[in-house]
């Protein structure tokens, strides 16, 4: 069964600095990864996704993230974070051996920044 | 591409009433996902369909909750004798593909009073 984890449920960053959130997956493939981003009253904004290829996906607002295979894991980082990049980020897993799977999500780690 | 499109945007309603959210996906995606999601908390994966057919409900799902997709366009998500533990915000999200990323609309908050 696929599964998502997020280790931080808060993390707390001042602006300017280095931003790297976790996000480790179970998935009996190589999974279709995703990260997307959910800003206070707003809906879910896709960020980024790895299919294949390359593992290291950039992604829109200066985001980036990459997938190690070895350690099932998808990293999303950032090298200097805006104000406005305090938000809620669900890391997500989604099918790639089987059309019946299904995208289910990390429970999220929401970012503050601070001046 | 007008997107993906919840109605109501916000619903109250007195414990033990049913009520019926409704989602339009993007024109043409196949794929049609509901969440359930409280404060703090993922997208809790409740159901989806390709095409008209429902492919997986969650087993945290009670026999209250049904979903419908007819002719695989819209689709709406019924729940019967709602109790309070139902508040959350409801999500819909479409895509073209099984291996596509999710276009997610603003949903629907239920307020079970």
């Amino acid at each position: 069964a696929q599964s998502v984890t997020q280790p931080d449920i808060h993390i707390t960053v001042s602006e300017g600095a280095s931003l790297e959130l976790r996000c480790n997956y179970s998935y009996g493939a190589t999974p279709y990864l995703f990260w997307y981003v959910q800003s206070p009253g707003q809906g879910l904004q896709l960020l980024l996704k790895y299919f294949s290829g390359d593992t290291l996906v950039q992604g829109i607002k200066g985001f980036e993230a990459e997938f190690k295979r070895s350690q099932s894991s998808f990293n999303l980082r950032k090298p200097s974070v805006h104000w406005s990049d305090a938000a809620e980020y669900f890391c997500a897993v989604g099918p790639s051996k089987t059309s019946y799977d299904k995208v289910i999500f990390g429970p999220g780690t929401s970012l503050s920044v601070i001046p | 591409d007008t997107g993906v499109s919840q109605n109501p945007r916000h619903k109250i309603t007195k414990r033990g009433q049913n009520v019926t959210f409704r989602c339009d996906p993007i024109s043409e995606h196949n794929r049609l996902y509901w969440y359930r999601q409280t404060l703090g908390q993922g997208p809790e994966f409740l159901t989806y369909f390709q095409n008209e057919a429902q492919l997986e409900k969650s087993r945290l799902l009670s026999d209250r909750f049904s979903a419908e997709r007819p002719k695989g366009s819209f689709s709406t998500l019924e729940i019967q004798r709602t109790e309070q533990g139902d508040s959350a915000m409801y999500l819909c999200a479409s895509s073209d593909s099984y291996n596509s990323p999710l276009h997610f609309g603003n949903g629907t908050r239920l307020t079970v009073t």
